[in-house]
């Protein structure tokens, strides 16, 4: 079992470009959830796709968009991007329900510059 | 603000001693999970303990559950030194939301 995988590892964007980022989930699990944790921080919720369809969303504006394929890995997209955007971005898969375990990929590390 | 909040914020250890972490929420809870995250990669899970629970288990980790007072513990018994790493507690709230939400951390330093 390959676990979350994660890709790219490593980015780096300009400001006011788009971005892709692409995870998939664990064997088994159908629920994708995406977070961004800034450094010294705790991770921040995005949102979670969940039968392809954004099932919630955190705050995040809609610079932040997000898509669930069939077989249930996800991207996530950032346009516009800001410097504050610089972070790594955390993928979680989940089986559903409310008392699944999460688990995470490696991360992606984006640095806008 | 958070709903989760980890203490202490630092925490320094002998290799063999025990580090205890600590976690407190603000609202009722379907779940907590603990995560280890080493140098700012990903999170790797340790133990869910439901809110029905109590105590679990899982090789050196114990954590406890007390939901009268909206806090968690994380003990890690005969620390060593890979155990070196931040500490995430993150919940999911019983209104029916999916996400989880996470503390700060607790940045554990354990010396050889």
């Amino acid at each position: 079992d390959a676990g979350v995988t994660q890709s790219p590892t490593h980015l780096i964007k300009t400001r006011g470009q788009q971005v892709t980022l692409r995870c998939s989930p664990k064997s088994g699990h159908d629920t994708v959830s995406w977070y961004q944790q800034a450094l010294g921080q705790g991770p921040q919720f995005i949102f979670q796709y969940y039968e392809e369809e954004e099932r919630q969303r955190g705050n995040f504006p809609d610079r932040f968009s997000g898509h669930q394929f069939p077989n249930y890995s996800s991207e996530l997209n950032v346009n516009a991007l800001l410097l504050g955007d610089s972070a790594l971005y955390l993928c979680a898969s989940s089986g559903d329900g409310f008392n699944t375990e999460a688990f995470f990929g490696q991360g992606t590390r984006l640095t806008v510059v | 603000s958070q709903q989760g909040e980890e203490d202490p914020q630092a925490l320094s250890i002998q290799e063999g001693e025990n580090a205890t972490m600590n976690c407190s929420y603000k609202t009722s809870i379907n779940n907590l999970q603990w995560y280890r995250q080493n140098s700012g990669r990903g999170l790797v899970h340790l133990i869910l303990i439901r809110s029905n629970e109590r105590e679990k288990h899982s090789g050196r980790l114990r954590v406890t559950l007390d939901t009268s007072k909206k806090s968690s513990s994380l003990l890690i018994t005969a620390s060593r030194a890979a155990d070196t790493a931040s500490y995430f507690c993150a919940t999911v709230i019983t209104s029916g939301t999916y996400k989880y939400i996470f503390g700060t951390g607790t940045r554990l330093k354990v010396l050889a």
